[in-house]
Parts: structure tokens; sequence; C-alpha cells
């Protein structure tokens, strides 16, 4: 069965410093793994998938993340935080359901705070 | 613009009562979604719609009741029998369900609070 680990429920950075949010999946069949961000009382947008075309993904807003598979990672990066950066950001894998279906499993979440 | 609506925003309960949050889409998407969320615990599958007149349960259905009669459309409905029925309830869409790459696109939410 696929599953989601996010490390870190509460990130905390400078403006202008690197955002690093971790993801770590498990999956028997190769994944296919999402990023969502949330900001306060709105629903997800998505900042980034990967499909297994290129293992390095780029999203919106100057995100991006890295498919490894041999760590089992898609850590989502941006070198250089903003204010409006701050948000919860929820990591996803598309796992089977049934032969055929797919549904997706979210981590838990990280809410990332950036600091003046 | 296409998107997903969801109302009301805010919705307050008594106990008892049953309610219905509705959600529609102009995307002409075959499967719909709808999640609970709760703080620290993350988007959880209540029931899932991959075409009109169908719906499946996810993984915590019970005190929720849906219907698919139209393909813009799949209101959800919070009975008495939900324990704890305070969150945030999201709906989304997807163009298929048997594709794992797809997309799933979001509404803006609704807050259910049980007074």
């Amino acid at each position: 069965a696929q599953s989601v680990t996010q490390l870190g429920s509460h990130v905390s950075v400078s403006e202008g410093a690197l955002v690093l949010l971790r993801c770590n999946y498990s999956s028997s069949v190769p994944p296919y793994l999402f990023w969502y961000v949330q900001y306060p009382n709105q629903g997800l947008q998505l900042l980034l998938k990967y499909t297994s075309a290129a293992t390095l993904v780029k999203g919106i807003n100057g995100f991006e993340a890295e498919f490894k598979k041999s760590e089992t990672s898609f850590h989502l990066t941006k070198p250089s935080a903003h204010m409006s950066d701050a948000a919860e950001y929820f990591c996803a894998v598309s796992g089977t359901l049934v032969s055929g279906t797919y549904k997706y499993i979210f981590g838990t979440g990280t809410r990332l705070k950036v600091l003046a | 613009d296409g998107g997903i609506t969801q109302s009301p925003k805010y919705l307050f309960r008594k106990e008892g009562q049953n309610v219905t949050l509705s959600c529609e889409q102009n995307l002409n998407h075959d499967a719909m979604y709808w999640y609970r969320q709760d703080p620290g615990q993350g988007l959880r599958l209540i029931y899932y719609s991959q075409i009109v007149n169908d719906f499946q349960k996810g993984d915590i259905a019970e005190g929720y009741s849906v219907s698919r009669e139209k393909k813009e459309s799949f209101p959800l409905t919070v009975t008495s029998a939900q324990k704890n029925p305070t969150a945030f309830y999201l709906c989304a869409s997807s163009m298929q369900f048997t594709r794992g790459t797809d997309t799933q696109y979001f509404g803006p939410g609704t807050r259910l609070t049980v007074l």
C-alpha cells in the first residue's frame, strides 16, 4: 500500500533563505507524486507533480521538487523564501485503489512560516 | 472561469441536525471527491464518484451521504450519525478516476461547526 510521510509539521525560515520541505513515500509501484499549497481557509492549489518523466520537476511560484527513487523522496525546495510563501504544504501520492482506479493519499502537511 | 464552487463557506449545525454541503464544478470533469480536513491529519477521503449516478465510499464514509445526479454537482450530507462533524470540508474534481497522473482541483472549502 502507498503512504506519504512529511517530516516536520512546522518549518520556519527567514525571508530570502532556502525553503526545504521533506516528503518521503512508500509505494510498491512507480508512484505519481504531487505537492499542493493551502492558504488559510482556502482550498488546495497544485504546485507541481511528478508523473515519471523528468525527475526534477519545476512548479509555480519558483518551487521545484526532485524525485529520488533510491531515497524514496520527493522534497520541495525554493531558493529564496518570500513572505507570501507562508502557507501549509501537502505532499500526496496517487495510489491504486482497486485495479485501474487511483486515489490520492495525502501527508499530514507542513506549515511554513517565513520570518521577516 | 472554470472551477469548483462550494457553499456555504461557513456552516453551523445543531446537534441532531442533517446539513448539506454544496459542490459544483464547470470543468467538465467526470470524477469528483469529498475530503475532510482536521488539524494535523491531512485530508481524508469521504466519498468519491467516477461518473454520474455512481459513487463509492472512501476511508471515512460513516455518517455521511452523497448523490451524483448531474455531472456538475456532488452534494455531501452530514447526518446526525456523524459523531464529530466539526471540520473543514473540501470538494475536488479530476478529469478521470482511472488515471493516476490526473490533477485534482479543489474548491475553497466549507467550514462546518457543530454548536
